[in-house]
């Protein structure tokens, strides 16, 4: 098992172009969150996946941004036409099927977008 | 709404020596989870310990133990015989049954040699 991990790790882009991140999460996790990490804060969650469906997105998700998971295996976060104010850590997490009354998420290394 | 809030930007503490990490948090709900997760510079996020609010016990891994007064909604974490290895961010996250983690700002702990 290697872990949550996420590509790219690094992401430089102009004002207005779209870009797409992906995860992967560790293989038996049923359960995929997406999160954003801004500079001096915590992360503040975006959306959250059960196998393939998407059960719940943040009021920070702006119909800019939109997520898959298809197959319920790895899951993509697009931001299109993106804004300096999406400047970030995207940050991927996973957890098992929900055991002993709670879910430990397992986080990825995040990718770190730069909107210049 | 749920909130957590952790006041301490920043902490520092000589090699060796204890510090406590403060958290506070607003919730109605009964059942819910707390956590504390570390994040050392440029790499992920990992766990350092949870408590599950139905339990009274206080919850312990190694140099790594709580204080959770569920009355006041503090859920404080007290490093013991801190390390280099120890400094990064500390986040304070919860729980309940969403799913979706609610974090804290975060505290800088630095540890001194």
């Amino acid at each position: 098992d290697t872990g949550v991990s996420q590509n790219p790790r690094h992401k430089i882009t102009k004002r207005g172009q779209n870009v797409t991140f992906r995860c992967d999460p560790i293989s038996e996790h049923n359960r995929l969150y997406w999160y954003r990490q801004t500079l001096g804060q915590g992360p503040e969650f975006l959306t959250y996946f059960q196998n393939e469906a998407q059960l719940e997105k943040s009021r920070l998700l702006s119909d800019r941004f939109s997520a898959e998971r298809p197959k319920g295996s790895f899951s993509t976060l697009e931001i299109q036409r993106t804004e300096q104010g999406d400047s970030a850590m995207y940050l991927c997490a996973s957890s098992a099927p929900r055991d002993r009354g709670y879910n430990e998420q397992f986080f990825g290394p995040g990718t770190r977008l730069t909107v210049l | 709404a749920q909130t957590v809030t952790q006041s301490q930007p920043e902490m520092s503490v000589q090699e060796a020596e204890t510090v406590t990490l403060s958290c506070t948090y607003d919730t109605s709900e009964s059942d819910y989870y707390l956590f504390w997760y570390k994040q050392p510079p440029s790499r992920q996020m990992i766990l350092v310990i949870r408590q599950e609010a139905y339990k009274q016990q206080n919850a312990t891994e190694n140099r790594f133990s709580v204080n959770f007064q569920k009355a006041a909604k503090s859920f404080s974490l007290k490093i013991s015989d801190s390390q280099l290895g120890d400094a990064a961010m500390y986040f304070c996250a919860y729980t309940s049954g969403t799913y979706k983690y609610i974090f804290g700002t975060g505290t800088r702990l630095k540890v001194l040699a």
